[in-house]
């Protein structure tokens, strides 16, 4: 079974642009989860989709937004980019069957400059 | 809400030793579960081990196994026989399972660096 890809996996991009990430879970998963990896702050939960529904939500601005598509991909769009938005981005699909656990691709690298 | 500690930065161990990575949780949901990953440099984090709150026996997954200690809120990581390939980070993460199904609570993590 192939796992979770991530594209792209590096990007550059400008004070004030925007950015869009995308992600295809496991065949099969349904949820696909979010996460902002920084060296300061470490890993912090964005937002989940489930069933083309956000689920959850983390504590991030609005720049911040998400959509899952019917076949289960998703996609991370991050509006006005700041400096401190420059990060590791983490995605995660699951099954959501007990016990939840989830697994992620390799990430996309976003620098802001 | 779940808060996950993990104390220690960074360890070294021996190749083929044991050593064991520390994590305290603290949550208020008597229905939880605490994961393991493992990063590598390469940025991916990998899947390790699973204790669910209500398990009546530590989880073992080949050389993983967790110490989990419901009294003291700590469910360590103990890998044994270390090997090089080892070195990494390692995120301890909770999950609460009666509010918000979807969300991992991550420590700080800790680096693992094996030395031949």
């Amino acid at each position: 079974k192939a796992g979770v890809t991530q594209t792209p996996r590096y990007l550059i991009k400008t004070r004030g642009q925007q950015v869009t990430l995308s992600c295809s879970p496991i065949s099969g998963h349904r949820s696909v989860s979010w996460y902002q990896q920084t060296p300061g702050q470490g890993l912090q939960f964005l937002f989940e989709y489930f069933s083309e529904t956000q689920r959850n939500k983390g504590n991030f601005p609005g720049r911040f937004s998400g959509r899952q598509f019917s076949n289960s991909r998703s996609e991370m769009n991050v509006s006005t980019l700041e400096l401190g938005d420059s990060a590791l981005y983490l995605c995660a699909s699951s099954s959501r069957t007990f016990p939840y656990e989830q697994y992620f691709g390799p990430g996309t690298r976003l620098t802001v400059t | 809400a779940q808060k996950i500690t993990q104390t220690q930065p960074g360890m070294f161990v021996q190749e083929k030793e044991a050593v064991t990575l520390d994590c305290t949780y603290d949550t208020s949901d008597p229905s939880y579960g605490l994961f393991w990953y493992k990063q590598p440099s390469s940025g991916e984090m990998i899947f390790l081990i699973y204790q669910g709150s209500y398990d009546q026996q530590n989880a073992t997954e080949g050389r993983y196994s967790l110490n989990f200690q419901k009294a003291r809120k700590s469910a360590n990581l103990v890998i044994s026989a270390s090997q090089l390939g080892d070195s990494a980070m390692y995120f301890c993460a909770g999950a609460n399972y009666g509010g918000s199904q979807g969300n991992l609570i991550f420590g700080k993590g800790t680096k693992l660096s094996v030395k031949p």
